[in-house]
């Protein structure tokens, strides 16, 4: 069955740093576009970043780039996504979700609460 | 950036009834290579987005046949031909086009 496990996330002070992490298992992670989406309590969803298969093509949502790198690694079958120069704007549930011919499940999701 | 809009925002169907939900982009989303880059994804209650179409019709292997997607340029429909009760959740358009990528605002469908 495929699927992805999330990690990091947390409580960060405004300017910290974390990093989450997304294993995948069951399905062939290198063919897949890999996505973040956040979401603020109640709100819809907001697209973060993306990585292309070999992760050598990835863009950013303008309020994060800069401060969000996204990379992989195929051979461990993990994206992930670090986050630094926080803000409190940057709180939300933080999903990775995949792009490709079959339809899975994004990660469980990781809580990023940015709080002095 | 690109403006995803979709309508309803609202869907209370009755099980077996067909449902439908429309976006529309403001830009075309008609890549050179012929193909539209509007995907469809749901997430259900209390749980993490989903693929179900990709490339405006291509269903996502997995998703129930019937799910269809369709639609080209700026104006898109997903249509689900008799909704079941495991199909309560949002549904949401995305266009992976252009960075940055953009969602609609998702549309809630729920069972009457």
């Amino acid at each position: 069955e495929a699927q992805l496990v999330q990690s990091g996330g947390g409580l960060v002070q405004p300017g910290g740093s974390l990093r989450l992490s997304c294993v995948a298992s069951g399905f062939t992670f290198r063919s897949y576009w890999m996505h973040w989406v956040r979401q603020a309590p109640g709100e819809g969803l907001v697209w973060v970043s993306r990585s292309n298969g070999d992760g050598s093509d990835t863009i950013y949502a303008d309020s994060v780039k800069g401060r969000f790198t996204v990379s992989r690694d195929n051979a461990k079958d993990t994206l992930y996504l670090d986050m630094n120069s926080l803000r409190a704007e940057d709180t939300a549930m933080y999903y990775c979700v995949p792009r490709g011919r079959l339809s899975i499940r994004g990660g469980q999701g990781s809580l990023v609460t940015v709080s002095s | 950036d690109i403006v995803m809009t979709q309508s309803p925002l609202s869907l209370p169907v009755i099980p077996g009834e067909p449902a439908s939900i429309s976006c529309r982009s403001s830009q075309s989303l008609m890549h050179n290579n012929g193909y539209n880059y509007l995907d469809w994804y749901v997430q259900k209650p209390g749980q993490s987005p989903q693929l179900l179409v990709y490339l405006g019709s291509n269903r996502a292997s997995g998703v129930p046949d019937r799910f269809s997607g369709s639609g080209t340029d700026t104006d898109f429909t997903l249509k689900i031909s008799r909704v079941e009760p495991e199909d309560v959740g949002v549904y949401y358009c995305m266009q992976p086009l252009q960075s940055p990528y953009t969602f609609g605002q998702g549309t809630k469908l729920e069972i009457k």
